[in-house]
């Protein structure tokens, strides 16, 4: 039963299109992030979602949208891709947003622009 | 905000040897340390952690050791094993903020 399961793992897509990547987590948390990771496996905040709710939008482009429709699901939409869009996306959720209990991530799905 | 430094950046050992990996942190007010472990084409997965009331923690072959004072925390990983070869995150919070704030990251290459 996997905790927190995003879809799809890879996505090869052009520039100028538009892509969505879904999340779910079962574990019942409060809290949960998207992070990009970079070619240099840098791991980045982008969003946190609290309750539904946005708490952190890490000065992410525009094209970037995040959805909650409820506590267990964050999508992440992206508008217009770029070539520098590509990496691999991580979704993760925790019991709360304050940064102290384990977070618990997704298998990533692997984005490339071309 | 929090800053996590995080070292080496690459660590490379033979199979049996003890590897260290370091972390230092700014804001004395976290109190959450966890370890995260990356294997290739894998989400981080959090192997130990530590809480600010303990200096030391162990879990089998991987220990974590806290310095408040100095504001740093260190992995160890005794009789290295090649399954141990992957990306090590640290990380730092519970201070009130709602920012994750990871280091960038250490590769552990453990050859056979």
């Amino acid at each position: 039963d996997t905790a927190v399961s995003q879809t799809p793992k890879y996505l090869v897509t052009q520039m100028g299109n538009d892509k969505s990547i879904k999340c779910e987590q079962n574990l019942g948390h409060d809290t949960m992030y998207w992070y990009k990771q970079d070619s240099k496996k840098f791991l980045k905040i982008m969003f946190s979602y609290n309750n539904k709710e946005l708490i952190i939008n890490e000065t992410v482009p525009n094209r970037f949208s995040p959805k909650s429709p409820d506590k267990a699901h964050l999508n992440l939409h992206i508008n217009s891709l770029e070539l520098g869009d590509s990496a691999v996306y991580f979704c993760a959720s925790s019991q709360d947003g304050l940064m102290n209990t384990e977070a618990f991530f997704g298998q990533g799905t692997r984005l490339t622009v071309v | 905000g929090e800053n996590v430094e995080q070292h080496p950046s690459t660590l490379s050992v033979q199979e049996g040897d003890s590897a260290v990996i370091k972390c230092t942190y700014s804001d004395s007010a976290s109190n959450y340390f966890p370890w995260y472990k990356q294997e290739l084409g894998k989400g981080p997965q959090l192997i130990i952690d530590i809480r600010s009331n303990v200096g030391e923690k162990k879990d089998q072959r991987i220990a974590v050791t806290l310095n408040k004072t100095a504001k740093h925390f260190s992995l160890h990983i005794t009789e290295t094993q090649p399954e141990d070869s992957a990306v090590y995150f640290c990380a730092a919070g519970g201070g009130g903020s709602y920012i994750p704030t990871f280091g960038r990251g250490t590769s552990l290459i453990v050859h056979p």
